[in-house]
């Protein structure tokens, strides 16, 4: 069974680009998550889609950040125009039930 | 608000020592309580998990964690450290009910195994 996927592996933008990260959850896992963990602090929620519904986005930061699941199978985060705070390691999760399962990551560094 | 405290940040032991990283949380209802590992390179990996029945729970590579619900903490522990445990040790708290709830992670406990 696949595990779940995320693309890129790393991205290095300037402040004020766009990036766009990309998430592929395990076949069949309704629930999706966004976490992002920045500088060796702690790794914060960002958001939980039900399918191709937003059920929890009280971790977004801004409005500079948007998620979309289209279709309920991969999801995108972009964030628009980056900033130097947003430069961390974003982790997409997926899952069936509780247990939940990380992807490897996308590090965003923002110089 | 719910929140996850680890006790170490940095742990630095010799092999065959025993491990016990702590892990406090904050939240008032029913909880899953979760244990996940991130070696070096590799992704995040679930070591163990809590969500009801014994409170001691036992997990992948001989580690286990024990729920003490008056004491709100989860504690890890393994009797016998090896070199190839050296890794970054998450403990997270998901609330209990129906699935699929965002989970809240402690700091992270560096662990680095001396051979």
């Amino acid at each position: 069974e696949a595990g779940v996927t995320q693309f890129p592996s790393h991205s290095v933008i300037e402040k004020g680009q766009t990036v766009t990260l990309r998430c592929d959850p395990i076949s069949g896992h309704d629930n999706l998550y966004w976490y992002r963990r920045v500088m060796g602090k702690e790794i914060k929620f960002l958001l939980h889609f039900v399918k191709e519904s937003k059920q929890d986005e009280s971790g977004m930061p801004n409005n500079r950040f948007l998620a979309e699941r289209t279709g309920g199978t991969y999801s995108t985060l972009k964030v628009q125009p980056a900033e130097l705070e947003d430069s961390g390691v974003y982790f997409c999760a997926s899952s069936f039930s509780y247990e939940q399962y990380f992807g490897p990551g996308t590090r965003l560094t923002v110089t | 608000a719910q929140s996850v405290s680890q006790h170490n940040h940095h742990v630095i032991l010799s092999e065959a020592a025993s491990l016990e990283l702590g892990c406090n949380y904050s939240y008032g209802g029913t909880v899953n309580l979760f244990w996940y590992v991130q070696y070096p390179g590799q992704h995040l990996q679930l070591l163990l998990k809590y969500f009801s029945g014994d409170p001691l729970v036992k997990g992948i590579k001989g580690f286990e964690a024990e729920f003490i619900k008056s004491k709100f903490s989860f504690n890890l522990r393994k009797p016998s450290v090896q070199w190839s445990d050296t890794a970054e040790y998450f403990c997270a708290v998901n609330a209990g009910g129906t699935g699929g709830f965002k989970t809240i992670f402690g700091a992270g406990t560096r662990l680095f195994v001396k051979a």
